[in-house]
């Protein structure tokens, strides 16, 4: 059982250059989530989706934009990479029942330069 | 907007102490839940523990134990007999129960190191 799994692992972007990540979960989970963590910042939330073909905006999401392609993958894409943009990005999925935890996948540390 | 607050950046205590590490949050809702994560260095973040705010008794798994006062808006973990693989960020979280999947507010976090 995969759980989350989340590509690529490392990224070096170019200021300007765009690009996708991907994530997909094998739990028949509805809701899905991007985060960024940044050093002192803790994890933030940049967009989610509640279930297929939905998606809200978090705390953070200009520069970003997301893409639930079916109930087991939800991407983020960067159109035009900034080095405010440098970060580590977790994708995490859950059941809709609020007592249930997130299940993150390992993260993707992604340099902008 | 709810908030989390870790007031401890950084700890250290020795291996076999007993540690607790604070988490204060800001709510007008009655009805949440809370959770603790361990981020290793390995970068993987793991579920520790979860309380549900309509329960007065507090959870506790092996080692880890929560002080919860609702009144007070606090969450401390309590982490007995500390090991060297408790080393790791910790992060308090809180989602609100009445339904909607907005995920997880987290605090900034409380680096926790085991000293041998």
């Amino acid at each position: 059982n995969a759980g989350v799994t989340q590509t690529p692992k490392f990224q070096v972007l170019k200021t300007g250059q765009s690009m996708t990540l991907q994530c997909a979960q094998d739990m028949n989970h509805n809701s899905m989530y991007w985060y960024r963590q940044d050093p002192g910042m803790g994890l933030r939330l940049i967009y989610y989706s509640a279930s297929e073909g939905t998606t809200d905006k978090g705390e953070v999401p200009n520069g970003y934009n997301v893409s639930r392609l079916n109930k087991r993958e939800f991407s983020l894409r960067l159109e035009s990479a900034a080095p405010s943009q440098t970060s580590v990005y977790f994708c995490a999925s859950t059941q809709t029942a609020e007592n249930s935890p997130l299940h993150f996948g390992n993260g993707t540390r992604l340099t902008v330069t | 907007a709810q908030t989390v607050t870790q007031s401890q950046p950084e700890m250290s205590v020795q291996e076999a102490e007993t540690v607790t590490l604070s988490c204060t949050y800001d709510t007008s809702e009655s009805n949440y839940y809370l959770f603790w994560y361990k981020q290793p260095p390995s970068r993987q973040m793991i579920l520790v523990i979860r309380q549900e705010a309509y329960k007065q008794q507090n959870a506790t798994e092996n080692r880890f134990s929560v002080n919860f006062q609702k009144a007070a808006k606090s969450f401390s973990l309590k982490i007995s007999d500390s090991q060297l693989g408790d080393t790791a960020m910790y992060f308090c979280a809180w989602r609100y129960s009445g339904g909607g999947a907005d995920g997880l507010t987290f605090g900034k976090g409380t680096h926790l190191i085991i000293q041998p």
